[in-house]
């Protein structure tokens, strides 16, 4: 299965600025998937990113806030913009691949973002 | 919204004793998976279940997909300290890669 590398693991930021989490996988996927986790809660998709095209964001996430890129086929990152306490959350990347035959999802170890 | 329904939310088990955790969706499901989160830990995959009435078996857990394929069960025996966790299911619609995940149930196990 594949192994993801997430960075950083935690950060505390100030209110307005701005995060860029990274995620490198080692080996190549189509599709590497963002997902935020609110204490306590479940995950949410934030937007599946592809090589070489832009990244689909679902319902009640925007580009400008959480811009992704994904410049090649192990790698993408998550921006968080302008950053407010309501932000404050786990940030987790995925990919599938995580058992035999190329089916469930691996996850990053997370991000796990205070915003004060 | 979430499509997928998972209860109970928690699930306070005493040591030795069995639990099962439900998820329901409103939709028919292409394949249901499962996955736990340790305390401070991410999701690790744990099974997927695709065919109609599949159980799947993994020492002490039994997963269970429903006929018409939109619920599944964990079923936990014997449970031990190191079952602590949240237990998320996930579902996928046909022609539908993204995951729909329930809300999780949060097991802690009384010594």
């Amino acid at each position: 299965s594949a192994v993801i590398s997430q960075k950083p693991s935690r950060d505390i930021c100030q209110r307005g600025t701005s995060l860029t989490i990274q995620c490198q996988v080692d080996s190549q996927v189509t599709m590497m998937f963002w997902y935020r986790q609110q204490p306590g809660q479940s995950l949410t998709l934030i937007a599946t990113a592809n090589q070489g095209s832009e990244a689909t964001y679902e319902s009640g996430f925007v580009i400008d806030k959480f811009p992704i890129s994904r410049p090649n086929l192990t790698f993408s990152t998550l921006t968080v913009s302008n950053m407010s306490p309501e932000d404050s959350s786990i940030y987790l990347c995925s990919v599938e691949g995580a058992g035999h035959g190329n089916y469930g999802y691996t996850f990053g170890s997370g991000t796990r973002l205070t915003v004060v | 919204g979430q499509q997928v329904m998972q209860i109970p939310q928690y699930q306070h088990v005493q040591e030795g004793e069995d639990f099962t955790t439900y998820c329901n969706s409103s939709t028919t499901l292409s394949n249901i998976q499962w996955y736990k989160q340790r305390p401070g830990g991410h999701p690790v995959f744990l099974i997927q279940l695709v065919k109609s009435g599949e159980v799947k078996k993994q020492k002490r857990l039994t997963f269970q997909f429903g006929e018409a394929k939109k619920n599944s069960s964990l079923h936990i025996t014997a449970t031990q300290t190191t079952d602590v966790g949240t237990y998320f299911c996930a579902g996928a619609r046909s022609n539908d890669y993204k995951l729909s995940f329930g809300a999780g149930t949060t097991v802690t196990v009384r010594a």
